[in-house]
């Protein structure tokens, strides 16, 4: 059982669109985060938020809490964005334990 | 920038081997974290710890799995007898006030 669930699972897009990733979780929770995973596998913490909307450069996180729902948005999307984009929520009642999603793999083509 | 530290970055094992992986927290912060992802899988929890001790554990942290802080600033994770399944990334991370910060990991590969 999954509980989180992100879409699109795979994603390729032309350099300066605009990117919309989705994560849906089925428990309540106390955050959410989004990380970034490089091909090479480091992981990179993007956003931690529990509530609203959240903006670093030209990535945006907004969550809705009632929904169950937290969208990562890239502006002006460049090569170098390409790398898997994951969701993990910490349940509020697990303490700080993380549960992932799988991961929607980015492609940004020049 | 702080950052979380891990050795080795590749460790190749045989079945039945013990193996410890070591992590360096960033040094203010006070949970410390271990996690696995399998080659293709999710990120998956093992093991939370605080205050020098366990505070959570996840069901793949069986008795094959221990934590430690033996000197106060290194966090190991031991696997007493590999199997192979136990392949995968293992990630060290670390929590401060709002983020996680994750190691680079280490790659087990059990033969």
């Amino acid at each position: 059982k999954n509980e989180v669930e992100q879409s699109p699972q795979n994603l390729t897009a032309q350099e300066g669109e605009f990117i919309t990733i989705n994560c849906s979780y089925s428990v309540g929770i106390s955050a959410l985060h989004w990380l970034q995973q490089h091909p090479g596998g480091g992981i990179v913490s993007l956003f931690m938020l529990s509530s609203g909307k959240k903006k670093h450069g030209r990535l945006i996180a907004t969550i809705n809490i009632q929904e169950k729902h937290s969208s990562l948005h890239i502006t002006a999307s460049h090569p170098r964005d390409s790398a898997v984009y994951i969701c993990a929520v910490r349940r509020e009642d697990t303490g700080n334990q993380f549960y992932f999603g799988t991961g929607t793999s980015l492609t940004v083509i020049p | 920038e702080p950052e979380v530290t891990q050795t080795p970055s590749h460790q190749v094992t045989q079945m039945g081997q013990e193996v410890i992986l070591r992590c360096v927290p960033i040094s203010n912060h006070l949970y410390f974290y271990w996690y696995r992802q399998i080659l293709g899988q999710k990120v998956e929890f093992l093991v939370s710890f605080y205050n020098n001790e366990i505070s959570e554990k996840s069901e793949i942290f069986d008795d094959q799995f221990s934590v430690e802080r033996p000197d106060g600033s290194n966090f190991t994770l031991k696997i007493r007898s590999t199997k192979l399944e136990d392949s995968a990334m293992y990630f060290c991370a670390t929590t401060g006030v709002y983020e996680q910060y994750f190691g680079p990991g280490t790659r087990l590969t059990v033969t």
